[in-house]
């Protein structure tokens, strides 16, 4: 499809172990973002990527949270050690350029840490 | 610190009548909004936006108005319809690093009953 697209939708696991989420963003789209949002709650921003860097990492609560952009469009959010109260769902958005109103969000990877 | 939020939780309303959802900011500086819809399952979808710059913005079945002077903004919904049953979120745009930095309130649950 034509929209950003998140794998798994659906992701258990258990306590200290290692995940990965994948984003797809909307083709042609420079700029994307990560955000986890708990029960709730509204989306928090994680962090920021500008083609293959990122540009803003303040968002990510601490050192077990990483993300990478290789070649400037998938996009993957590694967690190490996982705690239970990493569980949420995370989402990923696009937009065409850095400072484009319109962010255009995924359907999430629901997470759940056992 | 900054945050957006919202007044009423969840609000409930008769298929046909019209829907308003509140929303509050404390960062007087900001100068762009968003309202997203979240349907149960899926990521935020853009409905509206509106600039500083201006009081009132219409869209198909949906208004934005903004009120400076209280920082308060609110979206109307004409007609409502059960497809509007959501989760509304109001999105404050935080221009830092030449990115748009979306911060969400915790969102009005919208119940439409037949």
């Amino acid at each position: 499809g034509a929209g950003v697209s998140q794998t798994p939708s659906n992701k258990v696991t258990e306590k200290g172990k290692y995940v990965e989420l994948r984003c797809d963003p909307i083709s042609g789209h420079t700029a994307l973002y990560w955000y986890r949002q708990s029960l709730g709650q509204g989306p928090e921003f994680l962090i920021y990527f500008q083609g293959t860097g990122a540009a803003d990492d303040s968002g990510l609560p601490n050192d077990r949270f990483f993300a990478v952009r290789p070649e400037g469009s998938v996009s993957t959010l590694k967690i190490q050690r996982t705690e239970r109260g990493d569980s949420a769902v995370y989402l990923c958005a696009s937009s065409l350029f850095a400072r484009t109103d319109t962010q255009y969000f995924g359907p999430g990877t629901r997470l759940t840490v056992l | 610190g900054e945050s957006v939020g919202l007044h009423l939780p969840t609000l409930s309303v008769q298929e046909g009548d019209n829907s308003i959802i509140n929303c509050a900011y404390s960062n007087s500086a900001s100068d762009y909004f968003i309202w997203y819809k979240q349907e149960s399952g899926k990521g935020p979808q853009f409905i509206i936006d509106i600039r500083s710059n201006m009081d009132k913005r219409q869209g198909q079945r949906v208004t934005v108005l903004l009120n400076k002077t209280v920082k308060h903004l609110s979206l109307q919904i004409a007609a409502t319809q059960p497809g509007d049953s959501a989760v509304y979120f109001c999105a404050e745009i935080a221009f830092s690093g030449g990115y748009n930095k979306l911060i969400f309130g915790a969102g009005t649950r919208l119940a439409v009953h037949p």
